[in-house]
């Protein structure tokens, strides 16, 4: 079975300027969460979408924003983009999304979406 | 002061020592993961833990939630084990990916 699957790999984008990522969580899985991992740090969470609904969102600005499509990949999308948003953004799915099934299940993380905005 | 912290941030070992990664956090928590991250930024997960202890292979992961400290344990390293290990743990109430993560320990295993 394919893994968490993120495009593009790299990309290259000027200030002011929009992106969108995208990610494909492995088959059967229908949470999606996104994490934002600058330069030399650890990780830090973006949101979470399960079920095509918002789950959960983290300490960032109105300009990022998600979906969840019906077959459970995800975009993540961040306007007018700033040179600190340079980052790698990662996605990471699981079966559940929260409660106590989510005990036994694990996340599974894509190799992320290196983003350099110049 | 950061909610979850991770000791020692960088590490140097020979090939075969024992080594220990420390994990302490201060929320309640549901789980606790611990991450390997490789140089090319992928992340995989070693272990999600919410008592005890886990092992798999030469890897293993304790948690005590009254002093709310994990530790990651590597028998017989190996130059192969060089990565970023991580600690993350899901806020307790909060949905699965809801991680705050420590800024992860740099492991380099010397042949």
């Amino acid at each position: 079975d394919a893994g968490v699957t993120q495009s593009p790999t790299h990309l290259i984008k000027t200030r002011g300027q929009h992106v969108t990522l995208r990610c494909s969580p492995i088959s059967g899985h229908k949470s999606v969460s996104w994490y934002q991992q600058v330069l030399g740090q650890g990780p830090q969470f973006i949101f979470q979408y399960y079920e095509k609904e918002e789950r959960g969102r983290g300490n960032f600005p109105d300009r990022f924003s998600a979906r969840q499509f019906p077959n459970y990949s995800s975009e993540l999308n961040v306007n007018a983009l700033l040179l600190g948003d340079s980052a790698l953004y990662l996605c990471a799915s699981s079966l559940v999304g929260s409660g106590s099934l989510s005990y036994n299940s694990p996340l599974h993380f894509g190799n992320g979406t290196r983003l350099t905005v110049t | 002061k950061n909610e979850v912290e991770q000791s020692p941030q960088n590490l140097t070992a020979q090939e075969g020592e024992f080594i220990t990664i420390n994990c302490s956090y201060s929320v309640g928590i549901s789980a606790l993961h611990w991450l390997q991250q490789h140089p090319g930024g992928g992340i995989v997960s070693l272990f999600m833990l919410s008592s005890g202890k886990k092992k798999h292979g030469r890897l293993i992961a304790t948690i005590n939630i009254q002093e709310k400290h994990s530790s990651l344990h590597i028998t017989a390293s190996h130059p192969r084990d060089s990565a970023v290990y991580i600690c993350a743990v899901s806020r307790y109430g909060g949905s699965q990916g809801n991680l705050i993560f420590g800024k992860g320990t740099k492991l380099s295993v010397k042949p």
